[in-house]
C-alpha cells in the first residue's frame, strides 16, 4: 500500500529565509512523487515531480524539491520565501503520472514580512 | 496548457435533494477523471475513478448508490450526491488526464464547495 506523511501540520517562515515542507513516502516499486499547492476555496495547483533522474527537482514559482531514496523522502523547499508563498501544500504519490493519486495530509505554509 | 473546469464552484441545496457537479477538461480528452473529496483544512481523499464508457471505480468505504459517477464523454464526468444530507457538506474536487500524452501529469478542476441545509 502507498502512503505520504507530512509531519508539519503548519510551518512558519519570515519572508526572505529559506523554507522546506516535509514529507515522506512509503510505496513499492519506484514511486511518483508530487507537489502542490492549494490556495483558499481553489483547486490544486502543480509545482513540481519526480519521476526518475536527478534527485533534485525544479518546479514552478522557485520551488525545488529533493528525491531522497534512503531517507524515502521529498521536501519541498524553496531558498527565499515569499509571503504570496502563504498556502497549503500537498504533498502525493502516486504509481504512475496521471492515474489516481494518495495525498498527505497538508501543511500550512505562513510566510509573515 | 490543459485546463479542467468544474461547475459549478459553489452550490447550496436542501436536505434530502440531489445536486450534480460536473468536470470538464476543455482542451483535451480525458479517458479517466478522478473525484476526490476535501474536509476543511484537511487533504484530499479519493472517492472514485471515473472511466469514460464503463462504471466507475469506487474507492472502499464510498457509497457509489449516494455518490453517482456517469462519464458520457471524453470530455465529462459528473458526480451526483442523491439525497444530500449536512454530512456530504464538503470540497469536491476533479481531476483528469489527457490520455495521449502519456509523459503528462493530471490536472485538476478548481473544487466545488457543496452546503447541504
Amino acid at each position: 500500500a502507498q502512503s505520504v506523511a507530512q509531519p508539519e501540520d503548519q510551518v512558519n517562515v519570515a519572508e526572505g529565509n529559506p523554507l522546506t515542507v516535509k514529507c515522506t513516502y512509503s510505496v513499492s516499486g519506484n514511486p511518483y512523487l508530487f507537489w502542490y499547492v492549494q490556495y483558499p476555496n481553489r483547486g490544486l495547483q502543480f509545482l513540481l515531480k519526480y519521476i526518475t533522474g536527478d534527485n533534485l527537482v525544479k518546479g514552478s514559482y522557485g520551488f525545488e524539491a529533493e528525491f531522497n531514496k534512503s531517507q524515502t523522502s521529498f521536501h519541498l523547499k524553496k531558498p527565499s520565501a515569499l509571503v504570496s508563498d502563504s498556502a497549503l501544500y500537498f504533498c502525493a504519490v502516486g504509481r504512475n503520472q496521471g492515474g489516481k493519486l494518495i495525498f498527505g495530509q497538508g501543511t500550512e505554509l505562513s510566510v509573515k514580512p | 496548457g490543459a485546463v479542467v473546469s468544474q461547475h459549478p464552484s459553489r452550490v447550496i441545496c436542501k436536505s434530502g435533494t440531489s445536486v450534480k457537479i460536473e468536470c470538464r477538461s476543455l482542451d483535451f480528452q480525458a479517458t479517466t477523471m478522478f473525484w476526490y473529496r476535501q474536509f476543511p483544512k484537511k487533504s484530499l481523499m479519493l472517492m472514485a475513478t471515473s472511466n469514460e464508457g464503463s462504471k466507475a471505480t469506487y474507492e472502499q468505504g464510498v457509497e457509489k448508490d449516494k455518490f453517482l459517477i456517469n462519464h458520457a464523454s471524453l470530455t465529462l464526468s459528473t458526480l451526483t450526491v442523491t439525497s444530500a444530507h449536512p454530512e456530504d457538506s464538503s470540497f469536491y474536487i476533479c481531476s483528469a488526464r489527457d490520455f495521449e500524452s502519456v509523459n503528462t501529469e493530471a490536472f485538476f478542476g478548481q473544487g466545488t464547495r457543496l452546503t447541504v441545509v
